[in-house]
């Protein structure tokens, strides 16, 4: 069955430091990816999205590439800031018509200090 | 547009008892998910409805729990008797087609 792997917490950075959290998948076919972010007090979110192989997801300065080769969709900023503390969770969507449940990885607790 | 709502934010039951859990999705999305996040581990899917009737409800994790969409509108998810091994968050998402929008979830507590 599909399965992701995420980058184990909790994470604290300095503000503006580099960020990565890694993420790989097992999935059959093509699958989309997906980052969710939950901030303090908060629901899911959906951060960025990449329905297809070497897709760019990218939205409030974070990235994400889907690579098909290392089957991986790792996340990436390049100055965190204090409000992007929060709890990432990679998540995956099977490409089998009907099956649209998500999978997700545990989560990273992402804290960042000033 | 309002996004998906679910009451209560918190509830607090002892083992035993029941609790319904109520998630509104968006308005026109015909597909309602329910998942749970479980001490801190992943979230889980539990299951999928299109409009009232159940597309796929393999991640339902036994009979004690029991969801209905009645009218294809609002859903609720009922625990009958709850267990300890129950809390956790249940989340609840919506889709019209591909991305699914989560609601704020409900934190449930079994004593």
């Amino acid at each position: 069955g599909n399965s992701v792997t995420q980058m184990e917490g909790p994470v604290t950075l300095s503000e503006e430091a580099f960020l990565t959290i890694n993420c790989t998948y097992t999935a059959t076919g093509y699958p989309s990816l997906f980052w969710y972010v939950q901030y303090p007090g908060e629901g899911l979110q959906l951060l960025l999205k990449a329905t297809k192989a070497d897709d760019k997801g990218s939205n409030k300065g974070f990235e994400a590439t889907y690579r098909k080769e290392t089957t991986s969709f790792h996340l990436e900023k390049g100055s965190v800031q204090v409000s992007d503390s929060a709890v990432y969770f990679c998540a995956l969507r099977g490409s089998n018509f009907g099956n649209e449940k998500l999978t997700f990885g545990t989560g990273t607790r992402l804290t960042i200090i000033p | 547009e309002a996004g998906v709502t679910q009451f209560p934010s918190h509830s607090v039951i002892e083992k035993g008892q029941t609790v319904t859990l109520r998630c509104d999705p968006i308005s026109g999305h015909d597909n309602l998910y329910w998942y749970r996040r479980v001490m801190g581990k992943e979230i889980k899917f539990l299951l999928h409805f299109v409009k009232e009737s159940k597309q796929d409800e393999s991640g339902m994790p036994n009979n004690r729990f029991l969801a209905e969409r009645t009218g294809g509108t609002y859903s609720t998810l009922k625990v009958q008797p709850a267990e300890l091994e129950d809390s956790g968050v249940y989340f609840c998402a919506s889709s019209h087609s591909g991305t699914q929008y989560f609601g704020p979830g409900t934190r449930l507590t079994v004593l």
